[in-house]
């Protein structure tokens, strides 16, 4: 069956520290990769996202998220956390081949930074 | 510009009665999501418009759910015999036409089915 998993419902880190949040898929060919975020009281807004070309994606506020074929992973990382970016996230696939017509988010993970 | 719009963004109703939840997507955009996202966990696919035809309804979580767009815009999600456990935020988004298109959420929908 076509899944995403994120396995850490939570991430701790201290601001400053680098972090990454974990993303595997299990979709048939080279899905699409995506990543949001969603912020307390707020809607999900886009963070990147991975269609072709360079394996590294570099996205906002300073994420990047690295593509994997072999692994099938695309796991979120920041070189230095800020508290601000405390948030729940999720990591998003799309089939390219014939099940394009659904789109699969992971249980997402919250990301805590600590001052 | 205006996002993506949700109405009601809050909906009280009671056990078996009927529901229906509008979307106002992006200007232009031609494809439209619904998702559904239960307190504590991730957001559930339910169908995809592209145009006014939805090519894969099998997401939807039974025959009481529903979904129309007309005129390539507005789309209306219609819960039937509400049930407690279809208490949720229900999700729209809308993104241009190709499938590799970024997608645009709106602010939600918050069902409560006492």
């Amino acid at each position: 069956a076509q899944s995403v998993a994120q396995p850490e419902d939570q991430v701790n880190v201290a601001e400053g520290n680098p972090l990454t949040v974990k993303c595997t898929y299990s979709v048939s060919g080279n899905p699409y990769l995506f990543w949001y975020v969603q912020y307390p009281n707020r809607g999900l807004q886009f963070l990147l996202k991975y269609i072709t070309g360079d394996n590294l994606v570099k996205g906002s506020y300073g994420f990047e998220a690295e593509f994997n074929k072999s692994q099938t992973s695309f796991h979120l990382k920041k070189p230095s956390a800020l508290v601000s970016d405390s948030a729940l996230y999720f990591c998003a696939v799309r089939d390219r081949g014939d099940n394009f017509n659904k789109f699969y988010f992971g249980s997402g993970t919250k990301l805590n930074v600590k001052p | 510009g205006a996002g993506v719009s949700q109405s009601p963004s809050n909906k009280v109703t009671e056990k078996g009665k009927d529901v229906e939840l509008r979307c106002d997507p992006i200007s232009g955009h031609t494809a439209l999501y619904w998702y559904r996202q239960s307190l504590g966990q991730g957001l559930e696919f339910l169908i995809y418009f592209q145009g006014n035809s939805a090519p894969d309804k099998s997401g939807l979580p039974s025959d009481r759910f529903s979904a129309e767009r007309t005129g390539g815009s507005v789309s209306t999600l219609t819960i039937q015999r509400t049930q407690q456990e279809d208490s949720a935020v229900y999700l729209c988004a809308s993104s241009l036409g190709q499938i590799q298109e970024t997608q645009y959420f709106g602010p939600g929908t918050r069902l409560l089915v006492l």
